[in-house]
């Protein structure tokens, strides 16, 4: 089963929208923390957002937020207001602390595009 | 300015030749990671480092081999390169291996194996 799940392989929103990227993730790691990737089409990898297992309070940073629902294992992104530069793969990913070490899984994406 | 810095930025090789990606950092993290990313498959771990002298297998690591010998550097080698290792290879790294530490990407080394 796969651990990190992605439904949307595109998604289209108009600029100054607000637009969810879905995640759902699968574990039995009761530590576990969730980020969000963007990767613009030059390829970088850019860190947006973490939440953590025991985090009471949804993440927020800036325009992005994670819509952590635990009982669901979800951990949807929400960018409000969306810009043009908004437009990339977006990617979830879970670090699970087990074994002794901490890995991150990530999910196969979302393609944000973002029209004016 | 602080970061990862990966060689090649790209490279064209011939079926059954070795190849190292070099990959090195300076904020002295102790976890290291490498990744290739594939269209439609996001990123897969290949191998990774909690601390120098230590390496692990990742999800994919068939067909690569790793060493750790300084906190700074974690190259990545194909000892024999096939046309199914033509993909893009990312290195990270983190503080720790805690969860709640972030990875710091590479730019990517973009490798096509004929």
């Amino acid at each position: 089963a796969q651990k990190i799940t992605q439904t949307q392989p595109g998604m289209f929103v108009q600029e100054k929208e607000a637009v969810t990227l879905d995640c759902t993730y699968d574990t039995s790691d009761p530590s576990y923390g969730l980020f969000w990737y963007k990767q613009p089409s030059s390829g970088e990898m850019i860190f947006l957002i973490y939440q953590g297992s025991y985090d009471q309070q949804n993440a927020t940073e800036g325009r992005y937020s994670l819509n952590f629902q635990k009982a669901r294992k979800s951990a949807n992104l929400v960018i409000s207001a969306s810009q043009l530069g908004d437009s990339a793969m977006y990617f979830c990913a879970m670090r699970e602390v087990s074994s002794g070490y901490s890995t991150l899984t990530f999910g196969k994406g979302t393609m944000l595009l973002v029209s004016p | 300015i602080a970061g990862i810095t990966q060689a090649p930025t790209s490279q064209i090789l011939a079926a059954g030749r070795r190849m190292t990606l070099r990959c090195t950092q300076d904020m002295r993290h102790n976890a290291m990671y490498w990744y290739r990313q594939d269209l439609g498959l996001g990123l897969r771990l290949i191998h990774y480092s909690n601390t120098a002298g230590t390496t692990g297998k990742g999800e994919v690591p068939d067909g690569y081999s790793v060493s750790r010998a300084n906190t700074d550097d974690f190259p990545l080698t194909l000892a024999s390169a096939v046309p199914s290792q033509t993909s893009v290879y990312f290195c990270a790294s983190s503080i720790s291996g805690a969860s709640y530490n972030e990875q710091f990407f590479g730019p990517g080394t973009r490798l096509t194996v004929l």
